[in-house]
């Protein structure tokens, strides 16, 4: 069972904007700022896209955000497009022993 | 930029020792921490530990028991240890930097993944 919770699923179509959730707990997200959100393409490495809650790598398309209120934080993509389907997690620091934790990840379909 | 390039035996039988290495080119900086997560086949990403350029780790305490990590700094490469592996240690294993890049405790980068399967 992770640490951070994650819908299995969402879904949408080209265009639309969609949002993630990851809910944590007082010893993670609670406490930090430091989510960061990775996506996951078939057989390849994740690859990070938001860290410290907001702040987008460079070079990561506009299209994605994140936020963040009380214990829960947020990924939205807008204007769906067919390359975003792959899978998403959120991480954060953890003030328990495992340091680091993830959320169980998240398959976005683009219908 | 840093990148990670990750190697090591993909079949190893129960009961044995995992090994595998990372190591690190376009620079030296490898941000904060090289941390280990790991990923089951069909399943999430698991934290395995990470450690510092200075040879200081942290492990995930369900596999601390199990886990080494060392540093050889004279060659840039980094080390995973996993003692007495079992089926359920069968997963694609993956080195990140922590900060290289976003100064900030993110993996930042990855190397390319390695799948290890345990069986006899």
């Amino acid at each position: 069972q992770s640490a951070l919770t994650q819908p299995a699923s969402v879904s949408g179509s080209p265009g639309q904007s969609i949002t993630i959730s990851c809910t944590g707990a007082s010893s993670d997200l609670g406490v930090y700022d430091y989510v960061s959100w990775y996506q996951q393409h078939p057989g390849k490495a994740p690859k990070l896209l938001i860290y410290d809650v907001t702040k987008r790598l460079s070079g990561v398309s506009n299209r994605f955000s994140g936020s963040k209120s009380g214990y829960t934080a947020s990924l939205t993509i807008s204007g769906l497009q067919a390359e975003d389907e792959a899978d998403y997690y959120c991480s954060s620091y953890s003030t328990s022993t495992t340091l680091r934790v993830f959320g169980g990840g998240t398959k976005l379909t683009v219908l | 930029q840093v990148q990670l390039q990750q190697w090591g035996a993909g079949l190893v039988k129960p009961s044995e020792t995992l090994s595998l290495t990372c190591a690190v080119s376009g620079g030296s900086f490898i941000g904060y921490y090289l941390t280990w997560i790991r990923q089951p086949p069909g399943r999430g990403l698991e934290w395995i530990g990470e450690i510092g350029q200075s040879g200081n780790a942290n492990y995930n305490p369900s596999l601390k028991s199990r886990v080494t990590m060392s540093v050889d700094k004279s060659k840039n490469q980094y080390s995973l240890n996993l003692t007495s592996v079992t089926a359920a240690d069968t997963a694609l294993y993956f080195c990140a930097s922590v900060g290289a890049i976003t100064l900030t405790p993110a993996f930042d980068i990855w190397g390319q993944g390695t799948l290890v399967a345990v069986s006899s």
